[in-house]
């Protein structure tokens, strides 16, 4: 079974704060994604990986960025927390290749205050 | 560009009902479509991955089919369980990335 773990389930920030959302994949998966999910707007891509120390821009990159420096480990940067940052963050993996599916992690619900 | 629509927003039933969820997309350039189920507060748990070639797949009590030209596809759950309350997403892997789109999905409740 593919098995994503992300770091923490519920996470409380301050404004200002850096903060850092981990992903772990344990299926030597080459792609791995990070979406937010906010009531009424869906899920909406981040960024995402396809190789180590490679990255792409989803649809909504301001205010992070993302770290890849092993296969396993994708990380998701909130350089300086905001209000709006306040979300659901779920990661996701998957081979490479267009017709494989993604599996997602259990999510982290972060709050900043 | 590409966008996904769920149809209903919202759904409950009593248990034993059979159900279809539909969701549909603007562009019929896709890879795949993937259904998934959502519990509150959880992670995305896979449910169908329909390949562009074809119509349907069948995993239990679920069956997803796919209408490409169209742009449609539709989830049946026959014989509704409480266990299947949760809530239910499509996505579509969009032609030449490895991007998913997905819809906002439908809220299904089944009460005993």
């Amino acid at each position: 079974d593919v098995k994503v773990t992300q770091s923490s389930r519920y996470l409380v920030k301050r404004t200002g704060e850096k903060v850092f959302l981990e992903c772990v994949q344990d299926m030597d998966h080459e792609n791995m994604f990070w979406y937010r999910q906010d009531p009424g707007l869906g899920l909406r891509l981040i960024y995402f990986s396809y190789d180590v120390k490679m990255k792409e821009k989803g649809d909504i990159p301001e205010g992070y960025s993302v770290s890849r420096e092993k296969k396993e480990r994708f990380s998701l940067i909130l350089e300086s927390a905001s209000t709006n940052q306040t979300s659901m963050y779920l990661c996701a993996s998957s081979l490479s290749g267009r017709s494989y599916e993604q599996y997602f992690g259990p999510g982290t619900r972060l709050t900043v205050t | 560009k590409q966008e996904v629509t769920q149809i209903p927003a919202a759904l409950s039933v009593p248990e034993g009902e059979n159900l279809v969820l539909n969701c549909s997309f603007t562009d019929s350039a896709i890879y795949n479509l993937q259904w998934f189920r959502q519990d509150p507060g959880k992670g995305l748990t896979s449910l169908l991955l329909i390949q562009s070639s074809q119509r349907e797949q069948t995993s239990g009590r679920l069956n997803a089919s796919l209408d490409k030209s169209s742009g449609r596809s539709t989830l049946y759950i026959a014989a509704s369980q409480p266990g299947d309350s949760a809530t239910y997403l499509c996505a579509v892997k969009v032609w030449n990335t490895d991007k998913l789109i997905f819809g906002t999905g439908t809220r299904l409740q089944v009460f005993p």
